[in-house]
């Protein structure tokens, strides 16, 4: 079946840059997306990109796609330790299917 | 438009209770779903609907049933409550069209079974 793997922790100091990295083994992805959760709370959607696209950009946030590999990033500039949370990384095999897998999850701590 | 709401927040059973969890939507989606998060595993897909009146199972059906009498709602039901299910769900509603898309999660239920 489908997987998604990601990282389990990452530490950055406040101001550098994070990136995370994610794997997906369903070639039929269609959708990918980035999930940000705060402790306590429910899932926040940050962005998401389509199977077709290799780069999206939105503000601090960029997603870089390398479809051949199977890989998956999102790059946080200017990391602020209003970031710390747990980012989740997703899949979907798209039209026809709204069903997400998500990797475990990637826990930021951000260092002030 | 309050999205996706889910009640109650928090909730400690006993083994072999039962219980509804509740979800409901106001953005008339017709996909709904309830996952469930346990650390260190993500999350997992428990059942999903496509519209009033189907359901289907996820990854992690077992001790669960479900129901779509209405596009708003989708209630959750444990039959008889185990530890193993111990954990914080979560449901969520969707839409795609074209290139365009919608997905919105509640902010979960806490459930402890003791």
């Amino acid at each position: 079946g489908e997987d998604v793997e990601q990282s389990l922790f990452l530490s950055v100091r406040e101001g550098d840059s994070s990136v995370i990295n994610c794997t997906y083994t369903d070639s039929s992805s269609t959708y990918l997306y980035w999930y940000k959760q705060e402790p306590g709370a429910g899932l926040q959607l940050l962005t998401y990109i389509f199977s077709n696209m290799d780069m999206k950009q939105d503000q601090r946030l960029t997603v870089l796609l390398n479809k051949k590999d199977k890989h998956l990033s999102l790059r946080i500039a200017d990391t602020q330790t209003g970031d710390s949370a747990i980012y989740f990384c997703a899949e979907s095999p798209g039209a026809g299917s709204y069903q997400l897998t998500f990797g475990k999850g990637t826990k930021l701590s951000v260092i002030p | 438009n309050a999205g996706v709401t889910q009640t109650p927040k928090f909730q400690v059973l006993k083994t072999g209770q039962s219980m509804t969890l509740q979800c409901a939507q106001d953005m008339n989606h017709e996909y709904m779903s309830w996952y469930r998060q346990d650390p260190g595993m993500g999350l997992r897909l428990i059942h999903y609907s496509v519209g009033a009146g189907i359901t289907d199972q996820g990854e992690v059906p077992n001790g669960y049933n479900v129901s779509r009498s209405t596009t708003e709602d989708f209630p959750l039901r444990l039959l008889s409550a185990a530890p193993s299910q111990t954990s914080v769900y979560f449901c969520a509603s969707s839409w795609i069209a074209g290139d365009s898309y919608g997905y919105t999660f509640g902010s979960g239920t806490r459930l402890t079974v003791v």
